[in-house]
């Protein structure tokens, strides 16, 4: 079944402790996104990857990095979290169509920041 | 900066009722999307509309881009208690991948 998964689906953490999300895509997709979705704002890109080793900032990227060692994997990592980043984050992974790009989201992962 | 205006954020209505949503921009979209999202859950596509002035139904909704391909409204015909949730509009930004998302509508269908 073709999918993108997420992990953890929720998370409580403190203040400065260093965190990963993880996502995994099984569809060979070449190019991955990182969204957080808060309540009025809609969703807004973090990160995005256009292939293996190239990454990119979207408009929210402060305070977060992702890295890119193999096409199926796209990790969010929080090096110093803080609570303004609680938030609910959904991964996506993009399938060029001819017209346009088709993208497929990840179930999200809840963080709170205490 | 793109930015996509999405209207009414919150939508209350009775079964049976006709309901419109609305995404504006004052900027030129290459496609725009409609998603719906449940709770506990990410967007999942609903429609596509590439070509300006472009129409597309499916069942009781019907998604419509505008001339410009700067706006898109989602219709609903006959709202079922099953059509509550968390729509979303996207504008893709020059075929380029980048969804620009608008704030979403979140609709209650009451029986």
């Amino acid at each position: 079944e073709a999918q993108v998964t997420q992990n953890p689906r929720y998370l409580i953490t403190v203040t400065g402790k260093k965190l990963t999300v993880t996502c995994s895509q099984n569809m060979n997709h070449e190019y991955m996104s990182w969204y957080r979705q808060d309540p009025g704002l809609g969703l807004r890109q973090i990160y995005y990857s256009m292939n293996v080793e190239v990454t990119d900032k979207g408009d929210v990227p402060e305070g977060y990095k992702v890295s890119r060692k193999e096409k199926r994997n796209f990790p969010l990592i929080l090096e110093s979290p803080s609570p303004n980043q609680t938030s609910l984050y959904f991964c996506a992974s993009t399938i060029s169509n001819p017209s346009y790009n088709e993208q497929f989201f990840g179930p999200g992962t809840r963080l709170t920041v205490l | 900066t793109q930015l996509l205006e999405q209207s009414p954020q919150f939508l209350s209505i009775q079964e049976g009722e006709n309901l419109t949503v609305y995404c504006n921009s004052s900027s030129v979209f290459s496609s725009l999307q409609w998603y719906r999202q449940e709770p506990g859950e990410g967007p999942v596509l609903l429609v596509t509309v590439v070509t300006g002035g472009e129409v597309k139904k499916l069942k009781r909704l019907t998604f419509q881009f505008g001339d410009a391909r700067k706006d898109s409204s989602l219709h609903i015909t006959a709202a079922q208690p099953g059509d509550t949730g968390l729509y979303l509009c996207a504008g893709e930004a020059s075929n380029t991948g980048k969804l620009i998302f608008g704030q979403g509508t979140t609709l209650q269908v009451k029986p």
